[in-house]
């Protein structure tokens, strides 16, 4: 079946570096690809998505994109922040049908000034 | 900016109870969901809800668990009788729903059911 796997967390890094959290998946057909992110206390929350192999996705500064020869989509972000602190979960989906998603294990990102 | 809302946040009950988690979907949107997420595992999708019946659901998804849409806003998850198994972040999510999709999923913050 479908599958995402993340890497372990947690992971700490000061303020203003760099952000890599690994993704790959494993699936039957052609997925789209997600991260969503969840603030301490509050629901998951959508923070990029693509679409079809080769897109990008983006948004506050945040990026992935989605390669097929890989199977991964690797979340990425130049300059982490303070406010950046949250648990991020890759997830896959596929059109049509029900659209249920299918998360990875998630990965607490820590910042610290 | 309109929100899914869960009740309660935080539930405690005895094994063997019957639990019921509510949500408030987006009111426009036409699709709704139950995930739970076990500490320290996966977050697992549990149901999906479409025009009053299960579209889809996973096998986790047993007879002790229903959903019912009892009114034109409230999204229940039952659980008839709860095991300890149970124990759980539960996250609802709905979705616009227009034909091809990938609207958005937009979720609740979560009941954490906790069986003793």
């Amino acid at each position: 079946g479908d599958s995402v796997t993340q890497m372990e967390g947690p992971v700490t890094l000061s303020e203003e570096a760099f952000l890599t959290i690994n993704c790959t998946y494993t699936a039957t057909g052609y997925p789209s690809l997600f991260w969503y992110v969840q603030y301490p206390g509050e629901g998951l929350q959508l923070l990029l998505k693509a679409t079809k192999a080769d897109d990008k996705g983006s948004n506050k500064g945040f990026e992935a994109t989605y390669r097929k020869e890989t199977t991964s989509f690797h979340l990425e972000k130049g300059s982490v922040q303070v406010s950046d602190s949250a648990v991020y979960f890759c997830a896959l989906s596929y059109q049509g049908g029900s659209e249920k998603l299918v998360f990875g294990k998630g990965t607490k990102l820590t910042v610290n000034p | 900016e309109p929100e899914v809302t869960q009740t309660p946040s935080h539930q405690v009950t005895q094994m063997g109870q019957e639990v019921i988690l509510r949500c408030v979907p987006i009111s426009n949107h036409l699709y709704f969901y139950w995930y739970r997420q076990i500490l320290g595992q996966k977050v697992e999708f549990l149901v999906s809800f479409y025009n009053n019946e299960i579209s889809e659901k996973s096998e986790i998804f047993d007879d002790q668990f229903s959903v019912e849409r009892p009114d034109g806003s409230n999204f229940t998850l039952k659980i008839r009788s709860t095991k300890l198994e149970d124990s759980a972040m539960y996250f609802c999510a709905s979705i616009h729903g227009l034909a091809g999709g990938w609207g958005e999923q937009f979720f609740g913050p979560g009941t954490r059911l906790t069986v003793l």
